[in-house]
């Protein structure tokens, strides 16, 4: 079946850091890849996607690209900020109206 | 955007109450809801799809005789915690599609049986 695979957590980045968080996928077809953030205590907010091979999403200085050749889909940020501290999921959606698949999701924490 | 509204937002019951959890959806017709459970500092498990009209498809391992989900209009799916028990505890967040490959979450309802 169709998984997700995330780098493990927890990282902590100084501000203004480089961030990369890593994100790997297994699916048949090809699916629609998504990036969702959640602060403490609140439900999941959508940071980007990318919805074909080699498409780049981008929202808030995050990007990822979808790499078909790679089967990924990391998660990169130039310059963090303590703002940014939550957590990070990496999902796939099959099709438009099936569920998606999470991956375990990764903490991060950005000190000043 | 599209919005699904989720009551309540937190709720303290005791063991073997029911507890109803609501998602509607405001500005948009659902005619599928997702539903999914958060462990603390874990990932998203799928619990059930529902869809308007029908009866709910249950993933492996989800008891569907405590965990009643009823989607009887295209803006209300509701998720009701049957007998409820402190394993029960956790967090639940319903999401619908909203086309082009877009889904909309509700905000979550942490629950705690005690």
């Amino acid at each position: 079946g169709n998984s997700v695979t995330q780098m493990e957590g927890p990282v902590t980045l100084s501000e203004e850091a480089f961030l990369t968080i890593n994100c790997t996928y297994t699916a048949t077809g090809y699916p629609s890849l998504f990036w969702y953030v959640q602060y403490p205590g609140e439900g999941l907010q959508l940071l980007l996607k990318a919805t074909k091979a080699d498409d780049k999403g981008s929202n808030k200085g995050f990007e990822a690209t979808y790499r078909k050749e790679t089967t990924s889909f990391h998660l990169e940020k130039g310059s963090v900020q303590v703002s940014d501290s939550a957590v990070y999921f990496c999902a796939l959606s099959a099709s438009g109206n099936t569920p998606l698949v999470f991956g375990k999701g990764t903490r991060l924490s950005v000190i000043a | 955007g599209a919005v699904v509204s989720q009551h309540p937002s937190w709720v303290i019951c005791k063991s073997g109450t029911s507890v109803k959890i609501e998602c509607r959806s405001l500005d948009f017709q659902a005619t599928t809801m997702f539903w999914y459970r958060q462990f603390p500092k874990q990932s998203l498990m799928l619990m059930a799809t529902s869809n308007e009209g029908s009866k709910a498809t249950y993933e492996q391992g989800v008891e569907k005789d405590k965990f009643l989900i009823n989607h009887a209009s295209l803006t209300l799916s509701t998720l009701t915690v049957t007998s409820a028990h402190p394993e029960d505890s956790s967090f639940y967040i319903c999401s619908a599609p909203t086309g082009d490959y877009g889904y909309t979450f509700g905000s979550g309802t942490r629950l705690t049986v005690v």
